[in-house]
């Protein structure tokens, strides 16, 4: 399954299938970008990050996909399970390096995994 | 578990009062942020802090202040309640103040009344 960006806050999607949650980042001069799982009563977690200099960073069961020609940030999750059920947000470091994280998050995509 | 620490878990106060927010960030990080998550506005970073010193500033009202002690545990200050300051407040903390992940404590919910 696949999201359409920030106009479709959700995604739903078959337990063993691969999901793919799109962002569409605001600033061309980002340098740094962040996914992070919500689950419901909880703070986000950290799931992956990825520099500004890189196109692709893979962890365990997922990879992000940076294209900043278009300013567009993908998490593909790998055989997604039902514990993957939760709201996922990108966020980017509008900041400097002189004056510190701003780390600032999208709207956020729920996902919900059907078994 | 992230390792960061927050307390109390969950604040009702009346419109007016004044609350303390408080935070203990994971061992050996010296970066302390504050976020708040409403519905409406979604994560909103108020203030990040770095071995003490005010690093970036966000959307914090002039009613909030915060800050971080030597032993850089931090505390989030929220005076003069409104209705519409009720809201998740997160603190996170970072082992570098730049572009490091940040790694957030559940939250403190606080209702206004």
């Amino acid at each position: 399954g696949e999201s359409v960006g920030l106009h479709l806050p959700t995604l739903s999607v078959q337990e063993g299938d691969n999901s793919i949650i799109n962002c569409a980042y605001s600033n061309s001069a980002s340098d740094y970008f962040i996914w992070y799982k919500q689950e419901s009563g909880k703070g986000p977690q950290f799931i992956i990050d990825i520099r500004s200099n890189m196109d692709k960073r893979q962890g365990q069961r997922v990879t992000v996909l940076l294209n900043k020609t278009v300013k567009h940030l993908s998490l593909q999750i790998a055989a997604t399970q039902p514990g993957d059920s939760a709201v996922y947000f990108c966020a980017e470091n509008m900041g400097l390096e002189t004056s510190g994280s701003r780390l600032t998050f999208g709207e956020g995509t729920q996902l919900t995994v059907n078994p | 578990d992230s390792g960061v620490t927050q307390t109390p878990k969950h604040l009702i106060t009346a419109t007016g009062q004044r609350v303390t927010l408080r935070c203990s960030p994971r061992s050996g990080d010296l970066s302390v942020y504050w976020y708040q998550q409403s519905l409406d506005q979604g994560l909103q970073f108020l203030i990040q802090y770095y071995n003490g010193e005010e690093r970036a500033k966000g959307n914090i009202l002039e009613r909030f202040s915060a800050q971080q002690f030597p032993d850089l545990h931090s505390e989030l200050n929220l005076s003069s309640l409104e209705l519409g300051d009720s809201a998740l407040y997160f603190c996170a903390s970072s082992a570098h103040p730049y572009n490091s992940p940040l790694h957030f404590g559940n939250g403190t919910r606080l209702t206004v009344t």
